[in-house]
């Protein structure tokens, strides 16, 4: 069990409409990853905040927005909504960021949306 | 761009079999690399990291994996399996230089291990 929180669990909206997904990051972390997995796949990368700022994003459009707030936790945030949007999306804390590479990234349980 | 492969999408085993599951990468520089597992209804849990030293590393729960750099691959094993490993299975890497904490993970592999 990690210490990173991660809210609503679940999450039903519709085509065209805007979501915020929230995140805790484990005590003493302040990098924050979120990835989105689609079923059947790996966790894609979208993006990292590192101390309020995205250090980091995968590929994935404009639509998708993040904020870090001053006590590290964030969130995800995902406007105009598409089907293909629906996933699991997942929420990783890790600490800081070095010259040489990560530290282990500690997962939170997710927040499925599915858009309809 | 670094990419991940992993070759086995689905294997079933039988308690007390030996594992491994495959895992390759392309990436050009150095990485670090990881095995994350997710059992079912649980959130993902890093099962081991290699960084540095000892190609070979020890991880939880028996599992180990080897680092071998000149076929970019970094391969899970486990001697014998029990029903409690069954899971999914994720090998990541991680940029060394310029990844942030970016991780690109493989497909996944899912295990199943019969009694």
């Amino acid at each position: 069990e990690t210490g990173v929180t991660q809210s609503p669990t679940h999450l039903i909206k519709t085509r065209g409409q805007q979501v915020t997904l929230r995140c805790s990051s484990q005590s003493g972390h302040n990098t924050v990853s979120w990835y989105q997995q689609a079923l059947g796949q790996g966790p894609q990368f979208i993006f990292q905040y590192y101390r309020e700022e995205e250090n980091g994003r995968g590929n994935f459009p404009p639509r998708f927005s993040g904020l870090q707030f001053p006590n590290y936790s964030s969130e995800l945030n995902v406007n105009a909504l598409e089907l293909d949007d629906s996933a699991l999306y997942l929420c990783a804390s890790s600490s800081e960021i070095l010259a040489e590479g990560a530290h282990p990234a500690f997962f939170g349980p997710g927040t499925r949306l599915t858009v309809l | 761009a670094q990419s991940v492969s992993q070759h086995n999408h689905h294997v079933i085993l039988s308690e007390a079999a030996s594992l491994e599951l495959g895992c390759n990468y392309s990436y050009g520089g150095t990485v670090n690399l990881f095995w994350y597992v997710q059992y079912p209804g649980q959130h993902l849990q890093l099962l081991l990291k290699y960084f540095s030293g000892d190609p070979l590393v020890k991880g939880i729960k028996g599992f180990e994996a080897e680092f071998i750099k000149s076929k970019f691959s970094f391969n899970l094993r486990k001697p014998s399996v029990q029903w409690s490993d069954t899971a999914e299975y994720f090998c990541a890497v991680n940029a060394r230089a310029g990844g942030g904490n970016k991780l690109t993970f493989g497909t996944g592999t899912q295990l199943k291990v019969e009694l």
